[in-house]
Formats: C-alpha cells, sequence, structure tokens
C-alpha cells in the first residue's frame, strides 16, 4: 500500500515568517499534486509535479520533487494571512485510477 | 459552468436509515470519484469511475454504493447509516484518471452526521 506522510501537520506562524511543509513515502509516484483546501469548501489544485527533481514556482510559494521521486516540498516565503488553510498532497498510485492523498498540513498564519 | 455540485450541504441521519449524496457535474469529465474527509486522516477515496457504466473501489469502499449512469452523475448511496461514517464527503471530476497529471476539481462537499 502506497502511503503519504506530512509533516508537521499543524504549523501556526506570524505574517513574514517563512515554512516548509514536507511530503514523504517510501514508494515511488509518477506524479505528486499539491492541493489547498479552505474551511467549508473542497480542495483547488495548486500545482502538479511529474519529473524527478522538479521545482515549482507559484508567486511566493515554491514546489520541489525529489529526484526519487518519494518526496516533495513546499516552501513559502513570507507568509500571508491569505495563506491560511489546509495544505495536501496527493501522489498517483503505480496502478493507475487512484490518487493517494497525505493526511495535510493545517497551516495558520496570524497577522 | 457550475463545475462540480453536491447535495445536500448538509444531513443528519439516524443509525440504519439510508440515503444518497447527490454529485453532477458539466465539464463533460470522465474520470469522477467520491472521498471522505475526517481530522487528522487526510482525503479517502471510496470509490471512483473511469466512465459511465465503469466503478470501482477506493481505500475504504465497505458501507457505500455507487453508479454511474451518465457522464455527468455519479450518486454516492448509503444503505444503513452506520456512527463511523460521520464524516465531510467530496465529490470530485477530471478529465482523465490519474496519472498522469489531471487536475481534480472538487465540489463543496457534503456534512453528514450519524447518531
Amino acid at each position: 500500500t502506497q502511503l503519504l506522510e506530512q509533516s508537521p501537520q499543524f504549523l501556526s506562524i506570524q505574517e513574514g515568517e517563512n515554512l516548509t511543509v514536507y511530503c514523504n513515502s517510501s514508494s515511488v509516484f509518477s506524479s505528486l499534486q499539491w492541493y489547498r483546501q479552505e474551511p467549508g469548501e473542497g480542495p483547488v489544485l495548486l500545482v502538479t509535479v511529474v519529473t524527478g527533481g522538479e521545482v515549482k514556482k507559484l508567486k511566493r510559494l515554491t514546489f520541489q520533487f525529489g529526484d526519487a521521486r518519494k518526496d516533495s516540498s513546499l516552501h513559502i516565503t513570507a507568509a500571508q494571512p491569505g495563506d491560511t488553510g489546509l495544505y495536501l498532497c496527493a501522489g498517483a498510485d503505480n496502478q493507475g485510477g487512484k490518487l493517494i492523498f497525505g493526511q495535510g498540513t493545517e497551516l495558520s498564519v496570524k497577522p | 459552468n457550475a463545475g462540480v455540485t453536491q447535495t445536500p450541504k448538509f444531513q443528519v441521519l439516524k443509525t440504519g436509515q439510508s440515503m444518497t449524496l447527490q454529485c453532477a457535474q458539466d465539464m463533460n469529465h470522465e474520470y469522477m470519484s467520491w472521498y471522505r474527509q475526517d481530522p487528522g486522516m487526510g482525503l479517502r477515496l471510496i470509490h471512483y469511475s473511469v466512465g459511465a457504466g465503469i466503478t470501482d473501489q477506493g481505500e475504504v469502499p465497505n458501507g457505500y454504493n455507487v453508479s454511474r449512469s451518465t457522464t455527468e452523475d455519479f450518486p454516492l448511496r448509503l444503505l444503513s447509516a452506520a456512527p463511523s461514517q460521520t464524516s465531510v464527503y467530496f465529490c470530485a471530476s477530471s478529465y482523465g484518471k490519474p496519472p498522469p497529471s489531471y487536475e481534480q476539481y472538487f465540489g463543496p462537499g457534503t456534512r453528514l452526521t450519524v447518531t
């Protein structure tokens, strides 16, 4: 069974700080996605990484896929209160057809 | 486009009752799926469908049934509700099945409480 472990589960920081969220597995994934979810809503896709070692940037967010395609990280620079939410990583299982989610990281950015 | 719609938004059931959670999408997506979200457990796949007439089980299918008679609709049925099925349920759709990197579009969720 492929599993994705996210850390930390909870993160509370002040506006302007930097942070990194990790998504780790012992299995290889063909692609990894990062979603953001706000209270009372469904998750929304932020990015997909496909190639080992790939780095993608979305404004102040930097996403990296590990060389071995077993892990990924999300780095936020100068966090803002609008970044508050639940961040979820998700990997496509090797047999196809299923998306496996990590437990999520709940981020709170205080002004 | 309305995207992915789910009804109802909230539901309270008594143990043993049955109900159907509705999900519809207007994006002509082939792939649809149902997840449940519980605190600290992320999203867990219940059932999914790669096209009309084709369904398959996910990680936690017990106690749930699905069918896919049209491309647009993918209802989730609880035959005999149990307190362990108290959760938030999300329906999602995408152009194709993962992989590769097809974006999943999620509905707003149904919050179900079973007493």
